[in-house]
């Protein structure tokens, strides 16, 4: 069975850092791009980042851009996500999810729908 | 990375049909066939149910269509059942920066 396990979450105050983990099993982890997606208290589902399957490319929003940086382990079969230089208005779940197809293309990884999903993991910044 | 524009609620009764709407521009919806759907219960993960616009991942009820014309891609939904009662986003490619984007997102309530 395919499972997202996301971990890392919790309290931090403005400017501080955090580090979200999202643990993969049951596919063939480094055949497919990963996406993180947050949803603020009470707004819709907002894509934040994504990145290939060999971990060579990655894109981001704008709203994070130059503070918040993907990456990925494959030989431990996790994504990571480090959140820098937070502010309140980062304040919210955080999902990991998993492309619908394997692709090795130039961002080939972007135009996936994204098929699981794991359960998120609260950030709350605050002081 | 503007949002895509959904409806904020639309609503119907168990057995109706209804469709959800999600607008876009040529450099998202309207110029790629990269248009998903995701149905959302709230505290839950989101679930999957539609790709490449009029895909049906294995295991989503053929109740739930998808199509797209211009700019503006329609998740429909027939025979609408209480359990359908949940949010749901579109999603699409965008070459703004090669790029990801969710719409605003819909709010289905089943009378």
């Amino acid at each position: 069975e395919v499972q997202l396990l996301e971990s890392g979450g919790g309290l931090v105050q403005p400017g501080g850092s955090l580090r979200l983990s999202c643990a993969a099993s049951g596919f063939t982890f480094s055949s497919y791009g990963m996406h993180w997606v947050r949803q603020a208290p009470g707004k819709g589902l907002e894509w934040v980042s994504g990145i290939s399957g060999s971990g060579t490319s990655a894109y981001y929003a704008d709203s994070v851009k130059g503070r918040f940086a993907i990456s990925r382990d494959n030989s431990k079969n996790t994504l990571y996500l480090q959140l820098n230089s937070l502010r309140a208005e980062d304040t919210a779940v955080f999902y990991c999810a998993k492309t619908l197809k394997p692709c090795s293309g130039s961002n080939c990884y972007m135009r996936s729908g994204l098929d699981v999903w794991g359960q998120g993991t609260t950030v709350t910044v605050s002081s | 990375q503007s949002a895509l524009t959904q409806p904020a609620s639309v609503s119907g009764s168990p057995g109706q049909s209804i469709t959800i709407s999600c607008t876009g521009t040529s450099s998202d919806v309207g110029g790629y066939n990269y248009v998903s759907w995701y149905q959302h219960h709230p505290g839950k993960a989101p679930k999957f149910i539609m790709y490449e616009v009029n895909n049906r991942p294995s295991g989503v009820p053929d109740r739930f269509s998808g199509s797209k014309s211009g700019n503006t891609a329609s998740l429909t939904i027939s025979g609408l059942q209480s359990e359908d009662e949940a949010d749901y986003y579109c999603s699409s490619y965008t070459d703004r920066g090669a790029s990801y984007v969710f719409g605003t997102g819909t709010k289905v309530t089943v009378l």
